[in-house]
């Protein structure tokens, strides 16, 4: 099965500082997401990472804060913009495709101090 | 709108005996999947079974089977001869069927912490 990639395992940032997470995909997927997953919760959803074209946000969620890029179908980024406290969480990347269910990077503990 | 609900957030049980953790789930897709994902303490997420909605028959995969009752939304995972591996964070998730798959976009429940003890 595939495997994702994704980096860094776990960060310490400044506040007001930017952070960008890579996942990168073994093979081509046809589709890439982004979770948030706050200390002790459950996950939800960011974005649908589009591979070519601009990511389709959740509620809540805005592209000037989690700007995504997937420039291509095995690789996305996600960046946390203009860092708080309340951004700490773990953020986790999945693929899916047409095969497959969806399988998950091995996801980034963020600590914004 | 999907919505997952586990309401046991903690479960314990002894090594080699069976545990049921529960979910119950809302969906407004006529045609969807189920699924328990495992989140050991390295964080990654680990699919361990899956159900199709229009499907009866319960799934089954090794020690881990699940009771799906549709009418009920109720979709709840046995874990049978359970291994101190399998102490996890375990979480119900649900998607809209893309057959033969879900598109991989999920909601998830909130999860249930199960320690399995020596």
């Amino acid at each position: 099965s595939a495997v994702i990639s994704q980096k860094p395992s776990r960060d310490i940032c400044q506040r007001g500082t930017s952070l960008t997470i890579q996942c990168q995909v073994d093979s081509q997927v046809t589709m890439m997401f982004w979770y948030r997953q706050q200390p002790g919760q459950s996950l939800t959803l960011i974005a649908t990472a589009n591979q070519g074209s601009e990511a389709t946000y959740e509620s809540g969620f805005v592209i000037d804060k989690f700007p995504i890029s997937r420039p291509n179908l095995t690789f996305s980024t996600l960046t946390v913009s203009n860092m708080s406290p309340e951004d700490s969480s773990i953020y986790l990347c999945s693929g899916r495709d047409r095969n497959t269910e969806a399988f998950f990077g091995q996801g980034t503990r963020l600590t914004v101090v | 709108a999907q919505t997952v609900t586990q309401s046991q957030p903690e479960m314990s049980v002894q090594e080699a005996e069976t545990v049921t953790l529960s979910c119950t789930y809302d969906t407004s897709e006529s045609n969807y999947y189920l699924f328990w994902y495992k989140q050991p303490p390295s964080r990654q997420m680990i699919l361990v079974i899956r159900q199709e909605a229009y499907k009866q028959q319960n799934a089954t995969e090794n020690r881990f089977s699940v009771n799906f009752q549709k009418a009920a939304k109720s979709f709840s995972l046995k874990i049978s001869d359970s291994q101190l591996g399998d102490t996890a964070m375990y979480f119900c998730a649900s998607g809209a069927n893309a057959g033969g798959t879900s598109y991989g976009k999920l909601t998830f429940g909130q999860g249930t912490i199960l320690t399995v003890h020596p």
